[in-house]
């Protein structure tokens, strides 16, 4: 199976800030990643796949980069309805897998 | 609009059976896989199996193959997932959610979630 690392497991930070979560694969992936956003008890929403594809009707202060084993979600001039867990997901091959998660906490 | 609405949260013991329900709503059923993913409390997503509604073909993560069942009818637009027999263990969300083309793919809309509480 692909093992999916994320970096910072949790981080705070200000209305306002800019927001980078790391997520790594454990062998390259082709660019097929997908970033989901999870607010407590609700269902994870897709924000950007193909690495950095954002998701239709998803804020264009979310964007995403990265290529073979390494990707990132940025997150300019976070927002108030920012602040949740975001896990990326490998669909290159089968298992897919997640991440294990980053939570965004308000500082 | 694409949608997933899925079953009632269920309480259930040790040993019992159950089979939770996913219907989607606003597109063709036959043509989106559907997956199943489970989140244990306070824990990530895991995937656990994916149906194609159009041929029922079906495919499982080896961490839960042979512990669940992955069904759907066509007929209602319901996708299904079922225990024979649930353990403690099995206390989880489980959420369903659709891929858009091939798979392996990323999930795009998901349900609201089952909670599912296994207690003696």
């Amino acid at each position: 199976d692909i093992q999916m690392t994320q970096s910072p497991s949790s981080l705070s930070a200000s209305v306002g800030d800019r927001v980078t979560i790391t997520c790594r694969a454990s062998q390259g992936i082709s660019n097929s990643l997908a970033w989901y956003q999870q607010k407590p008890e609700k269902a994870p929403k897709l924000l950007l796949y193909a690495a950095s594809r954002l998701e239709s009707g998803v804020p264009s202060r979310f964007s995403g980069s990265g290529s073979g084993t390494d990707y990132t979600l940025t997150i300019n001039s976070l927002q108030p309805e920012d602040f949740a867990t975001y896990y990326c997901q490998q669909y290159y091959r089968t298992p897919v897998t997640f991440g294990p998660g980053t939570k965004v906490e308000i500082k | 609009e694409v949608q997933l609405v899925q079953s009632g949260a269920e309480v259930k013991k040790p040993g019992e059976s159950l089979k939770i329900s996913c219907e989607g709503s606003g597109y063709t059923f036959t043509n989106y896989w559907i997956a199943w993913v489970r989140q244990m409390p306070g824990k990530g997503l895991e995937w656990m199996g994916i149906i194609y509604p159009g041929d029922s073909d079906t495919r499982y993560s080896p961490s839960f193959q042979g512990q669940v069942t992955i069904s759907a009818d066509k007929s209602i637009s319901t996708a299904y997932l079922q225990w024979s027999s649930l353990k403690a263990s099995d206390s989880a969300m489980y959420y369903c959610a659709t891929t858009r083309s091939q798979w392996p793919n990323r999930f795009a809309p998901w349900g609201q979630g089952t909670l599912v509480t296994v207690s003696s």
